[in-house]
């Protein structure tokens, strides 16, 4: 298993121009979601999912867009870039959105933007 | 809704001596209790949990949590650091009823003198 892969690594943007992180998961969960992480503030989350179809916003949500169309992938669209979302992104899943359940995290986007 | 405190933004031990991450949580009922380390330039990978049970929790890499309700904490120990913990570490905390996404500490950053 390759687990939750991300992709890119790294990205850097000027304002106003879009991009999609892109998430995938091959573990079968059910549950993904998005954290950003930024110095001093831990991780944020931004949207999650409990399945095909079905999303909700989190504590960021705004100038973020999600959809999920599969259950393998999960990306994360930014419409237009601006200077406060330069941060990390962690895309992260777990079986059926228990609250015992792990969360298995990709290794992250760097982005920043200009 | 619940919440989780990690009081020491950054803790510094010499190597070979023992350590304490401290977590303290706020939460109704019995809470999901997870400490994640984060090494540099990766994700996030579990160390150990907690959601029922002896409420001394053994982790990898010689890692230990106890669980003391009456001070709501659950607080990641270790007796001997190593070079190779030097890391991020997170507490997290998910609803036992109700809602199943975690909430997550700052972090606490570890550094380890030679």
């Amino acid at each position: 298993n390759a687990g939750v892969t991300q992709t890119p690594k790294f990205q850097v943007l000027k304002t106003g121009q879009s991009m999609t992180l892109q998430c995938a998961q091959d573990m079968n969960h059910e549950y993904m979601s998005w954290y950003r992480q930024d110095p001093g503030m831990g991780l944020r989350l931004i949207h999650y999912s409990v399945g095909a179809g079905i999303t909700d916003q989190g504590e960021v949500p705004n100038g973020y867009n999600v959809s999920r169309s599969t259950t393998e992938d999960f990306p994360l669209r930014l419409l237009s870039a601006a200077p406060s979302q330069t941060s990390v992104y962690f895309c992260a899943s777990s079986s059926l959105a228990g609250s015992t359940d792990t969360q298995y995290f990709g290794p992250g986007t760097r982005l920043t933007v200009l | 809704a619940q919440s989780v405190t990690q009081p020491d933004i950054h803790i510094t031990v010499s190597e070979g001596a023992s350590l304490e991450l401290r977590c303290n949580y706020s939460y109704g009922a019995t809470p999901y209790l997870f400490w994640y380390v984060q090494s540099p330039g990766q994700g996030l990978q579990l160390l150990l949990k907690y959601f029922s049970g002896d409420t001394l929790v053994q982790g990898i890499k010689g890692f230990e949590a106890e669980f003391k309700r009456s001070q709501s904490s659950f607080n990641l120990r270790k007796p001997s650091v190593h070079w190779s913990d030097a890391a991020e570490y997170f507490c997290a905390v998910s609803a036992s009823g109700g809602s199943y996404i975690p909430t997550f500490g700052r972090g606490t950053s570890l550094i380890v003198h030679p």
